[in-house]
C-alpha cells in the first residue's frame, strides 16, 4: 500500500519569514510526486517531480526530489498571507489512476 | 478553457438516503476520478473513469458507486448513507491515462444527519 507522510501537520509563522515543508513516500514503481495548494475547497496543483535534485520553481515557492531517501521539500521565502493554507503532497500509482495524499500541513501566516 | 466544475455546493441529507454528485471535466480532459476529504485528512480516492468505464477503486463499499458519460462528465452515487459519509466530495480530471496530474474541482460539501 502506497504511503504519504507530512510533516510538520501545521505551521504558524510571521510574515516574510521561509517555511520549509516535508514530505515523505513509500510507493511501489515510483513515477512522480505532485504538490497541490488547498485553500478552501478544489486542491491547485503546485509542482510535478520525477527527478532527483532537479529544482522546480514558482515565483517564491520552490520544491525538490529525493529519490534516494524517498522525500520531497516545499519551500515558501517571503510568505505572504495568501500563503495561508493546507498543502498537500501526493504520488501516482504506477497506473496513474489513484493519487495517494498526505494528511497535508496546515500553514498559517500571521501579518 | 473551462476548468473541472462540481455541483450542488453543498447538501445536507439525513441517514439512509441517496445522493448523487455531478462533475463537469475540464474542457479536453477524458478522465474522472473522484475523491473523499474527511475533516482534516487528505483526499481518500474512491474511483476512476476512462471512456465511460470504471479504471480502479479504492477501499470504499459498493453503495458507492458511479458513471461517467459520452462528454466526460461524472456522477457519484451513493446509497443507504451513513454518518461517516459527511465530507467534502471531489473530483478530479486529467487528460488521459498517461497523466500523473489531476486537477480539481471546488468539491461538493456533504453533511449526513
Amino acid at each position: 500500500e502506497d504511503k504519504v507522510v507530512q510533516s510538520p501537520l501545521s505551521l504558524v509563522v510571521h510574515e516574510g519569514d521561509t517555511v520549509t515543508l516535508n514530505c515523505s513516500y513509500e510507493v511501489t514503481n515510483f513515477r512522480s510526486l505532485l504538490w497541490y495548494k488547498q485553500e478552501k475547497k478544489a486542491p491547485t496543483f503546485l509542482f510535478m517531480l520525477t527527478s532527483s535534485g532537479i529544482e522546480k520553481k514558482s515565483g517564491r515557492l520552490s520544491s525538490i526530489l529525493d529519490k534516494k531517501e524517498l522525500f520531497s521539500i516545499l519551500n515558501i521565502t517571503a510568505t505572504q498571507t495568501g500563503d495561508s493554507a493546507v498543502y498537500l503532497c501526493a504520488v501516482p500509482n504506477f497506473g496513474n489512476e489513484k493519487l495517494t495524499f498526505g494528511t497535508g500541513t496546515r500553514l498559517t501566516i500571521i501579518p | 478553457e473551462t476548468g473541472v466544475t462540481q455541483s450542488p455546493t453543498h447538501l445536507i441529507k439525513t441517514r439512509g438516503q441517496q445522493v448523487t454528485l455531478r462533475c463537469s471535466s475540464q474542457s479536453g480532459h477524458n478522465t474522472v476520478s473522484w475523491y473523499q476529504q474527511a475533516l482534516g485528512q487528505g483526499p481518500q480516492f474512491i474511483f476512476q473513469y476512462y471512456r465511460e468505464e470504471e479504471n480502479g477503486r479504492g477501499n470504499f463499499p459498493p453503495r458507492f458507486s458511479g458513471l461517467q458519460f459520452p462528454n466526460y462528465s461524472s456522477e457519484l452515487n451513493v446509497n443507504a448513507l451513513e454518518l461517516d459519509d459527511s465530507a467534502l466530495y471531489l473530483c478530479a480530471s486529467s487528460l488521459g491515462l498517461a497523466q500523473e496530474t489531476q486537477y480539481f474541482g471546488p468539491g461538493t460539501r456533504l453533511l449526513v444527519l
